[in-house]
């Protein structure tokens, strides 16, 4: 099946750092989400990006399908951005994502 | 729209009896999705369905697994009978084309 791949593991930030959080993934995809686990547990979608790229806020995306990679950049980070952030993938026409394992980001005030 | 809703949000249950997670997806979305989560592991797939119709169950981990989707308000994942090692947070999600949206989880505990 098809890999992916995160990193960094961790990454500790002061607020107000910016940072890339980077997906690698093995294979052709045709679905490609970043989700964000906050402290609670709750699992929320930040964005639909199987290519190109999207901003919302002060998060954006790029994924580059070609070379099998993308990147999730966060700017100004708050304490509120704490969390895990989860990129996850489809293949083969198929609606389910495969998840990797995740990016702990912790920033301090 | 109240999201994806599941239920319960804990569950502490006894070695060997049944356990019942119920999900109701998000009126309109016609994929939904059973993930669970354990450190160990992380996120995996176990089963997901279209249109009520179950379409790949191979992250069913074994035959004490089941789930339905009766209508297309709602699924329930059964588990009989249960195992400590059936422990962690079970997930259910609904999406219509693209963007997954999760419920809150089930965190559940087998003693």
């Amino acid at each position: 099946g098809i890999q992916v791949e995160q990193s960094p593991p961790d990454l500790i930030l002061q607020e107000g750092a910016n940072s890339t959080l980077r997906c690698n993934f093995s294979d052709s995809v045709n679905n490609l989400q970043w989700f964000h686990q906050n402290p609670w547990g709750q699992l929320i979608n930040l964005f639909y990006i199987p290519s190109g790229t999207k901003q919302n806020g002060r998060l954006s995306a790029t994924t580059v399908a070609t070379e099998r990679y993308s990147l999730l950049y966060i700017s100004s980070s708050q304490t509120t951005d704490s969390g895990v952030y989860f990129c996850a993938v489809g293949w083969g026409g198929s609606e389910k994502l495969v998840f990797g394992k995740g990016t702990k980001l912790t920033v301090n005030p | 729209d109240a999201g994806v809703i599941q239920s319960p949000r804990h569950e502490v249950t006894e070695m060997g009896q049944e356990v019942t997670l119920r999900c109701k997806p998000i009126s309109g979305h016609d994929y939904l999705f059973w993930y669970r989560q354990t450190m160990m592991r992380g996120l995996e797939l176990l089963i997901y369905f279209n249109n009520n119709v179950p379409i790949d169950d191979s992250g069913m981990p074994e035959d004490r697994f089941s789930a339905k989707m009766p209508n297309a308000s709602f699924s329930t994942l059964k588990i009989q009978p249960s195992e400590p090692r059936d422990s962690a947070v079970y997930f259910c999600a609904s999406t219509v084309v693209a963007g997954y949206t999760f419920g809150s989880g089930t965190r559940l505990t087998v003693v």
